[in-house]
């Protein structure tokens, strides 16, 4: 089956500072990636929609100068918060779609998530 | 855009028993509908989906019914065991548009012994 990566698991930093999550599929090629967060006992919540080569599509309420994405490339998409504060913290999930097999386009492939703490 | 309403919120059964987990959705337009479980700090997993064209899948222990004219598909699990504890959410996608899955609000299942 189709996998995605994720990259950390877990972070700790301080407030203020920037982090980066990196999500890669590892045996396809991801055409569009989605970001998500999701806070304890609540359901995913889209962040963003990116497309490769393409800016990312962010979700009304989601700063997009706070919450950088890039996909580059059809294995890679980058997630960066910029200036984490405290509330910034969350699950972070991506997941990928893309071409896998004839009959599995629709299907979105989770990474494992990134525990981000911002102290 | 896509409205998915879950319920119940939270579901606890005793081991052997069914759970069924109902979701509706707005758009008739949607046409793909996953169920996803989603264990405590894990990620989602696809556990079952059902396209528009049929009314029902079933797969072991878990299946999945849709009826379109109500706009509402349900989730069934027979004989439950402890690890079918967990988050379930479903999730709804117009595929014609291929834009985004729009998630329920999930349901906490509990299976006691």
């Amino acid at each position: 089956g189709a996998v995605v990566s994720q990259h950390p698991s877990r972070v700790i930093c301080k407030s203020g500072t920037s982090v980066k999550i990196e999500c890669r599929s590892l045996d396809f090629q991801a055409t569009t990636m989605f970001w998500y967060r999701q806070f304890p006992k609540q359901s995913l919540m889209l962040m963003a929609t990116s497309n490769e080569g393409s800016k990312a599509t962010y979700e009304q309420g989601v700063e997009k100068d706070k919450f950088l994405i890039n996909h580059a490339s059809l294995t890679l998409s980058t997630l960066t918060v910029t200036s984490a504060h405290p509330e910034d913290s969350s699950f972070y999930i991506c997941s990928a779609r893309g071409m896998v097999g004839l009959n599995s386009y629709n299907e979105q492939f989770f990474g494992p998530g990134t525990r981000l703490t911002v102290l | 855009g896509e409205n998915v309403e879950q319920h119940p919120s939270t579901l606890s059964v005793q081991e052997g028993d069914s759970a069924v987990i109902k979701c509706t959705y707005s758009d008739s337009a949607s046409n793909y509908f996953p169920w996803y479980k989603q264990e405590l700090g894990k990620r989602p997993q696809l556990i079952i989906d059902i396209r528009s064209n049929v009314g029902e899948k079933k797969d072991q222990r878990i299946a999945v019914t849709l009826n379109k004219t109500a706009k509402h598909f349900s989730l069934h699990i027979t004989e439950t065991q402890p690890e079918d504890s967990a988050v379930y959410f479903c999730a709804a996608i117009n595929t014609g548009t291929a834009s985004k899955l729009t998630f329920g609000t999930g349901t906490r299942l509990q299976v006691t012994l």
